[in-house]
């Protein structure tokens, strides 16, 4: 089975400053990754996803994550944040496509907070 | 994009009543969709996947006669809490998947209900 561990609940950082959101999966066979976030009052949007090919993968609102899979992390990273950027952020794995009946395995999520 | 409406939003219920979230896919077909629960600081835990036209498939430790799932169009999905207990007190997201070569997941806005 599929498990995603978010290492930070929490992470505040100052406006304009870099941010790296953890996540580290465990899985016996090949997975795809994503990475969604959560506005106060919202759905889910999908930032970013990977699915094979190059394993630098570039998203939304100037988000990157990186798959890594030696050390099995799929880390979440922007050069600079700006206020709006203030959200809950959830790294989920899936074993297919999002195809047929296959749903996400999400981690607990990570409160990014802007800090002005 | 697509958009995924969940209604109610927010639901505050006694004790021993029966509360209804529906889940609709407002400018796509939705063959399949997934219903998610999150206790505060958890991960979204999944519940059940629901198919149109079918019996839901349920999660090892979800009660089906509790949370009574029916897909009856391709654009509603409907989450029925029976006979709620305090302890059913969460949030509750839905998730459709559009088809097609490019398929994709979208999800709900939740729906936090409390009960008295």
């Amino acid at each position: 089975a599929q498990s995603v561990t978010q290492l930070d609940s929490q992470v505040p950082v100052f406006e304009e400053a870099p941010v790296e959101l953890r996540c580290n999966y465990s899985s016996s066979v090949s997975v795809y990754l994503f990475w969604y976030v959560q506005y106060p009052n919202q759905g889910l949007q999908l930032l970013l996803k990977y699915l094979s090919g190059s394993t630098l993968v570039k998203g939304i609102n100037g988000f990157e994550a990186e798959f890594n899979k030696s050390q099995t992390s799929f880390h979440l990273r922007k050069p600079s944040v700006h206020i709006s950027d203030t959200a809950e952020y959830f790294c989920a794995v899936s074993r297919g496509r999002n195809s047929g009946n296959t749903p996400l395995v999400f981690g607990k999520g990570t409160r990014l907070s802007v800090i002005a | 994009g697509a958009v995924v409406s969940q209604h109610p939003s927010r639901v505050i219920c006694k004790s021993g009543t029966s509360v209804k979230i529906e889940c609709r896919s407002l400018d796509f077909q939705a063959t399949t969709m997934f219903w998610y629960r999150q206790f505060p600081k958890q991960s979204l835990m999944l519940m059940a996947t629901s198919n149109e036209g079918s019996k839901a498939t349920y999660e090892q430790g979800v009660e089906k006669d509790k949370f009574l799932i029916n897909h009856a169009s391709l654009t509603l999905s409907t989450l029925t809490v029976t006979s709620a207990h305090p302890e059913d007190s969460s949030f509750y997201i839905c998730s459709a998947r559009s088809g097609g070569a490019n398929e994709k997941l979208f999800f709900g806005s939740g729906t936090q209900l409390s009960v008295l």
